[in-house]
């Protein structure tokens, strides 16, 4: 039971333009999402969160939108770089979930191409 | 400073081998996390230590054995693995083991595993 989805495997964006990453989940107590960006050869490393009273975040080329009817978010990242090429997962959670875990989508690789 | 340091990067070892991961962070966090993670998947939770004392172990294989030595420090000690152990292990800390935005989880870059 995959509670937290991302469907696209991959996505390949131009340099400058947006990368719209997406993310599904089915349950409904998540309350804190997060996006993580991997390279190879590295661990995840954290890019920005957001809880389930806001709608938006935005942290400089970095923006999360969350449609809490939907059970969606999406990450925006605008203009992309090269440098933005890696594997994105998003990530949920409930606030105050003893242990703090997180469940992890099977991640999206984003290739921006120069 | 957000660095979660594991050591060894790689690790080759045979299915009767005794070994050891380790991972270190000096963020003043009192959480810390064991996570595998196997090609194109998701990190996979193992283990959650909190304030040094096992909060959750996720019904991994007693030949996985977790260890917190003190709040700084977790090891990883592994016995008589299978091959289909083989997979990237990850460490992450967190300011204390609860979910929200003080509590975010930083990576380290991970223990290559590979079992034969």
């Amino acid at each position: 039971d995959q509670q937290v989805k991302q469907n696209s495997p991959s996505l390949s964006v131009q340099e400058g333009r947006i990368s719209i990453l997406n993310c599904d989940y089915t349950n409904s107590m998540f309350d804190y999402f997060l996006w993580y960006k991997k390279y190879p050869a590295e661990g995840p490393t954290f890019l920005i969160s957001i809880s389930s009273i806001k709608d938006k975040n935005e942290d400089g080329r970095f923006t999360v939108f969350l449609n809490k009817s939907a059970k969606h978010l999406s990450l925006h990242i605008v203009p992309s770089q090269p440098g933005d090429s890696a594997v994105y997962f998003c990530a949920a959670s409930v606030i105050g979930w003893q242990g703090g875990k997180l469940i992890f989508g099977q991640g999206t690789e984003l290739s921006v191409k120069p | 400073d957000t660095e979660v340091t594991q050591t060894p990067k790689h690790l080759v070892m045979g299915m009767t081998n005794k070994k050891s991961l380790k991972c270190e962070q000096h963020m003043g966090h009192r959480a810390m996390y064991w996570y595998k993670q196997k090609a194109k998947k998701p990190p996979e939770l193992m283990f959650v230590y909190s304030y040094e004392k096992l909060s959750i172990n996720e019904s991994v294989p007693s030949r996985f054995s977790p260890e917190c030595p003190n709040s700084s420090l977790l090891n990883l000690h592994l016995h008589a693995l299978q091959p289909e152990d083989s997979a990237l292990y990850l460490c992450a800390s967190s300011s204390r083991g609860l979910a929200g935005d003080k509590n975010i989880q930083y990576f380290g870059a991970g223990t290559r595993l590979s079992v034969l």
